[in-house]
């Protein structure tokens, strides 16, 4: 079966820097996916990855490792804005997304 | 800069009634989806559509019905609601190719339905 995993709650320091893990077991890969959803909203889309390596995008950044089915996210500077819960998606063989759970991140003053 | 836009925001409906939520797009996307989302699960894909006339199954397609007469509107019907419909219903388009999602998925505000 296909299967995405990431913690379901994590909890940081304003300021501070924090990483969410995702792997993924899926039929296939064509890319990778991190969404941010605010409690109450829709996603929104944060980062794609489909080679390997380290995709910056302001304090927010995005790792991939295709041989290790492993991706990360990676949040500087923490701001009370970033409580939200953060969306691992991969794009199969299909071309279907497959959603992780979520993570739930909470940033302490 | 409407998006997505969806409809109704929230809906309680008795065991057994039906009803549709509407989903329209203002940027020409060939892809639109319905996912529903339940507490502790990833978002679950109900139905797609690729084109206007084409629309397929996606993992939870049980008590749900949609079309996609335009390019701009997939309406999802529910027949005969039941409880386990209660969920938080998501419609996406993406401007991707008719055969792949690539780039992002633009989402609609989400239309949170009970069903008693």
């Amino acid at each position: 079966g296909q299967n995405i995993d990431q913690p379901t709650e994590m909890t940081a320091t304003e300021g501070a820097i924090v990483q969410i893990n995702c792997t993924y077991q899926t039929s296939g890969f064509n890319g990778l996916f991190w969404y941010q959803q605010h409690a109450g909203e829709a996603p929104t889309f944060l980062s794609y990855n489909v080679l390997d390596g380290l995709e910056e995008k302001g304090r927010f950044s995005s790792f991939l490792s295709r041989s290790k089915g492993y991706s990360y996210l990676l949040l500087k500077e923490l701001q009370m804005k970033d409580s939200a819960s953060y969306l691992c998606a991969v794009l199969d063989s299909n071309y279907q997304l497959i959603w992780g759970a979520g993570t739930k991140l909470i940033i302490k003053p | 800069n409407a998006g997505v836009t969806q409809t109704p925001k929230f809906q309680v409906l008795k065991t057994g009634q039906s009803m549709t939520l509407q989903c329209a797009q203002d940027m020409n996307h060939e892809y639109m989806s319905w996912y529903r989302q339940d507490p502790g699960m990833g978002l679950r894909l109900i139905h797609y559509s690729v084109g206007a006339g084409i629309t397929d199954q996606g993992e939870v397609p049980n008590g749900y019905n949609v079309s996609r007469s335009t390019t701009e509107d997939f309406p999802l019907r529910l027949l005969s609601a039941a409880p386990s419909q209660t969920s938080v219903y998501f419609c996406a388009s993406s401007g991707g190719t008719s055969e792949s999602i690539t780039g992002e998925l633009f989402f609609g505000e989400g239309s949170r339905l009970t069903v008693l």
